[in-house]
């Protein structure tokens, strides 16, 4: 049973460009959430997605937006990328609230 | 901002030693939960405390919970060199949104 997958892992970008990172639930999750963890320290909660509609946001941008597919998969995409946007993204899914499986996350670097 | 705070902010033991990690949160919260991550990795889910519970086990695991503090704290019995992880408190205070702490760099030397 395939775990939580993140593609691609590793991502260089120019500022100002766009990303599209990917995420495919769990096995039977139906609930996708995305963290910002910047070097040494704690994942930052972005946003959640269920049923296809973000139901939760962080304190990010209006440049990080989602999207949730009806197979319950998800996007993350960045516009306008800066330098601070360089960090690991990690989705995690879920079926309840509280139980999350996350991805091996997708290293993004600006330069 | 960061709900919890994890201390101290590395640790550094001999195998078979214990490992105590504490964290503390400022809002009330329905529950605390553990996760560990290898090398900048995806996280591990290790353990779930209710704010209704003290104190719960899992394996080497012992997590206690004083809602009266707002501390939490992990221990780690018997470390193993396959501890070596950061360790994170994350905290729900209702909504969808889990919040993390800064986590604590736990090295195990064999």
């Amino acid at each position: 049973d395939a775990g939580v997958t993140q593609s691609p892992t590793h991502l260089i970008k120019t500022r100002g460009q766009q990303v599209t990172l990917r995420c495919s639930p769990k096995s039977g999750h139906d609930t996708v959430s995305w963290y910002q963890q910047a070097l040494g320290q704690g994942p930052q909660f972005i946003f959640q997605y269920y049923e296809e509609e973000e139901r939760q946001r962080g304190n990010f941008p209006d440049r990080f937006s989602g999207h949730q597919f009806p197979n319950y998969s998800s996007e993350l995409n960045v516009n306008a990328l800066l330098l601070g946007d360089s960090a690991l993204y990690l989705c995690a899914s879920s079926l309840n609230r509280y139980l999350y499986t996350f991805g091996s996350g997708t290293r993004l670097t600006v330069v | 901002s960061q709900q919890g705070e994890e201390d101290p902010q590395a640790l550094s033991i001999q195998e078979g030693e214990n490992a105590t990690m504490n964290c503390s949160y400022k809002t009330s919260i329905n529950n605390l939960q553990w996760y560990r991550q290898n090398s900048g990795r995806g996280l591990v889910h290790l353990i779930l405390i209710r704010s209704n519970e003290r104190e719960k086990h899992s394996g080497r695991l012992r997590v206690t919970l004083d809602t009266s503090k707002k501390s939490s704290s992990l221990l780690i019995t018997a470390s193993r060199a396959a501890d070596t992880a950061s360790y994170f408190c994350a905290t729900e205070t209702g909504g969808f949104k889990t919040i993390f702490g800064a986590g604590t760099r736990l090295f195990v030397k064999a």
